[in-house]
């Protein structure tokens, strides 16, 4: 699998866009790029998944560089519910089968 | 829709000490993950099942640890002997067949002293 670069930690401020950058420059053409977050003391929630084009669903935006070595996830309006870590994973297949975390960023929303 | 369930949430054994973990996955999800995560870490994949069998067991740590998911629906997952280094948080997850994502339950906090 290929890996992923996210910065450790950020933050970002109630109310506003939250803009999470990653780094996947070994990603291969059948893989796909896949965001999940985790609250404290929570198992892992999906957010969302794209392989080339941008994605947006109910919760958030993946944009992915036309090279595809890199994405975004926007969180358009930070609350401080989506204080949390996001893990950017890529993962061969739609099936995504097996996610390989790394350490992912810890986002905190401040008021 | 009801999420994936486990048990116990947390638990304190001894090393040396047995303890088994439950999950039951989302109805009708076929392929069910048990992942480790140590403090500040990620999630470790530790095995997944297809159905009642299994897909990769490459991490499982064959010596102590053992899964079974009889009926294709339940799973446990046994520590035995446990280590000091088994305290960890033990996920488990589900995926319907033909969607990317997984969804995780809240977990089972393990700690060995």
């Amino acid at each position: 699998d290929a890996k992923t670069t996210q910065p450790t930690s950020m933050d970002c401020a109630e109310g506003r866009a939250a803009n999470l950058p990653c780094n996947h420059s070994t990603i291969s053409g059948n893989e796909y790029v896949y965001w999940y977050r985790q609250i404290h003391s929570q198992g892992p929630q999906y957010i969302i998944h794209g392989l080339k084009n941008n994605e947006t669903n109910e919760m958030a935006s993946l944009i992915i560089t036309e090279d595809r070595k890199s994405s975004t996830l926007i969180l358009p309006h930070a609350t401080l519910r989506d204080t949390a870590v996001y893990y950017c994973i890529v993962n061969p297949g739609a099936a995504g089968n097996k996610l390989t975390f790394g350490g992912g960023t810890r986002v905190l929303v401040k008021p | 829709e009801a999420g994936v369930a486990q048990s116990p949430r947390y638990k304190i054994i001894e090393k040396r000490q047995s303890v088994a973990f439950w999950c039951n996955p989302i109805s009708g999800h076929a392929t069910l993950y048990w992942y480790q995560q140590i403090l500040g870490q990620g999630p470790k994949l530790l095995i997944q099942f297809q159905n009642n069998g299994v897909v990769d067991d490459s991490q499982l740590p064959k010596d102590r640890f053992s899964a079974e998911r009889l009926k294709g629906v339940d799973s446990t997952l046994k520590i035995q002997p446990a280590k000091l280094e088994d305290s960890a948080v033990y996920l488990c997850a589900s995926r319907p067949t033909g969607a990317g994502e997984q969804y995780f339950g809240p977990g089972t906090r393990l700690t060995v002293t």
